[in-house]
């Protein structure tokens, strides 16, 4: 079945540090990829999405690409601030269309912590 | 422009008794999906409804479980003889097909305890 594998947490930097959380996954096809957020005290949140390979997904000065012969899809951001303090997760879903109907699965969460 | 909703936030029950939880998606969503999840690890699928009707209910762990959309807006889902393993983070979401994924909104969760 679907899996994704996550790189092992907590992740803690300091402010303006590069950040990368690794994300690697196993599917049938090709699966749409997504990065979630969950800020303390809140809900889960799309970051970003890409939904075909070489795609590159972007948001908040958070981007992740879709690369199919890696199967990765991993986050990045030049510059954390402590406002980006959370648990991040990856996921992906089977491609739309068809009997598709976007079932998340996820991986295990990475907590990053960015000090001042 | 309101989100998905969930009540109650937190639900504290003992062991072996009935509980409801209760979603209520963004408006004009008709898939509807459930997940579990337990601390320290990412949600896992439980249920997908499209409409009315329970399309996969393949993730639901035993008959304990069961959830409802009779009519096609707000879900319910059940869980009989409540076990301590049951204590997690129930989590809604709804979806909308964009053209090329479909995109899932979440609902803050209903934390239940079983003691």
């Amino acid at each position: 079945g679907d899996s994704v594998t996550q790189m092992e947490g907590p992740v803690t930097l300091s402010e303006e540090a590069f950040l990368t959380i690794n994300c690697t996954y196993t599917a049938t096809g090709y699966p749409s990829l997504f990065w979630y957020v969950q800020y303390p005290g809140e809900g889960l949140q799309l970051l970003l999405k890409a939904t075909k390979a070489d795609d590159k997904g972007s948001n908040k000065g958070f981007e992740a690409t879709y690369r199919k012969e890696t199967t990765s899809f991993h986050l990045e951001k030049g510059s954390v601030q402590v406002s980006d303090s959370a648990v991040y997760f990856c996921a992906l879903s089977d491609r739309a269309g068809g009997t598709s109907y976007g079932k998340l699965t996820f991986g295990q969460g990475t907590i990053l912590t960015v000090h001042p | 422009g309101a989100g998905v909703s969930q009540t109650p936030s937190n639900k504290v029950t003992e062991k072996g008794k009935y509980v409801e939880l209760r979603c209520d998606p963004i408006s004009g969503h008709t898939a509807l999906y459930w997940y579990r999840q337990s601390l320290g690890q990412g949600p896992e699928f439980l249920i997908y409804f499209q409409g009315t009707g329970a399309a996969d209910d393949s993730g639901l762990p035993n008959d304990r479980f069961f959830a409802v959309r009779p009519e096609g807006s707000v879900s319910t889902l059940k869980i009989q003889r409540t076990e301590r393993g049951d204590s997690a983070v129930y989590l809604c979401a709804s979806s909308l097909f964009t053209g090329q994924s479909y995109e899932q909104y979440f609902g803050p969760g209903t934390r239940l305890t079983v003691t």
